[in-house]
């Protein structure tokens, strides 16, 4: 059966660097979601994609992060000057077309902000 | 805005018993989509089931329904024969439709840690 993967699992980076983290979305969905869990809280929606760009994005998605689909498969989540607080997990989802609003999740990144 | 809530942090069941999550939503919406999602120790998020509030008849999954009240705004997640692995945090989420295209994200509650006893 066909699923989101994430690179990395884990990754750890020192406050103030750039991050990116990677998605392989299921091949034939179009619409493409970033989101974060803060370590005991609940799911928060940062972002979502579509036809190559931004539908909709959260109060948290500001100008530190980016998205870009740079190929036909990957879907990327930039965080540039990272801070404590974005230390979380990250799971990117995605969704086919059509009726269907069933979004489906990757295993998730653990971002660690030293 | 939509609001999702979850008004049981922790629940604790033997195993094989019956469990009812609760949850209750805010919206405006008339046309929108409700979801339960698992979340289990690996935090890989699992859909359980999803029900659209234009149907009536509530979703099942195997072992998995729902019960949707449209009226009240709930939508409750009872898991029978619960069983060991059902041990989770498990999510209920909203997702509105958006005409013209495009994708809404996910409004989530906070949880409930769902607890199978031996």
């Amino acid at each position: 059966e066909p699923e989101v993967t994430q690179t990395p699992s884990h990754q750890v980076t020192q406050m103030g660097q750039e991050v990116i983290l990677r998605c392989v979305p299921i091949s034939n969905h179009l619409y493409f979601y970033w989101y974060r869990q803060i370590l005991g809280q609940k799911v928060e929606f940062l972002v979502s994609f579509y036809n190559n760009e931004i539908s909709e994005k959260s109060e948290i998605f500001d100008d530190q992060f980016s998205v870009e689909r740079p190929d036909g498969s990957n879907f990327t989540l930039k965080i540039r000057s990272t801070k404590l607080e974005d230390s979380a997990m990250y799971f990117c989802a995605s969704r086919r077309t059509g009726i269907s609003h069933e979004q489906y999740f990757g295993p998730g990144t653990r971002l660690t902000v030293t | 805005a939509q609001t999702v809530t979850q008004s049981q942090p922790e629940m604790s069941v033997q195993e094989a018993e019956t469990v009812t999550l609760s949850c209750t939503y805010d919206t405006s919406e008339n046309n929108y989509y409700l979801f339960w999602y698992k979340q289990p120790p690996s935090r890989q998020m699992i859909l359980v089931i999803r029900q659209e509030a234009y149907k009536q008849q509530n979703a099942t999954e195997n072992r998995f329904s729902v019960n949707f009240q449209k009226a009240a705004k709930s939508f409750s997640l009872k898991i029978s024969d619960s069983q060991l692995g059902d041990t989770a945090m498990y999510f209920c989420a909203f997702s509105p439709p958006k005409s013209g295209g495009g994708a809404d994200g996910l409004t989530f509650g906070k949880g409930t840690h769902l607890i199978i006893q031996p």
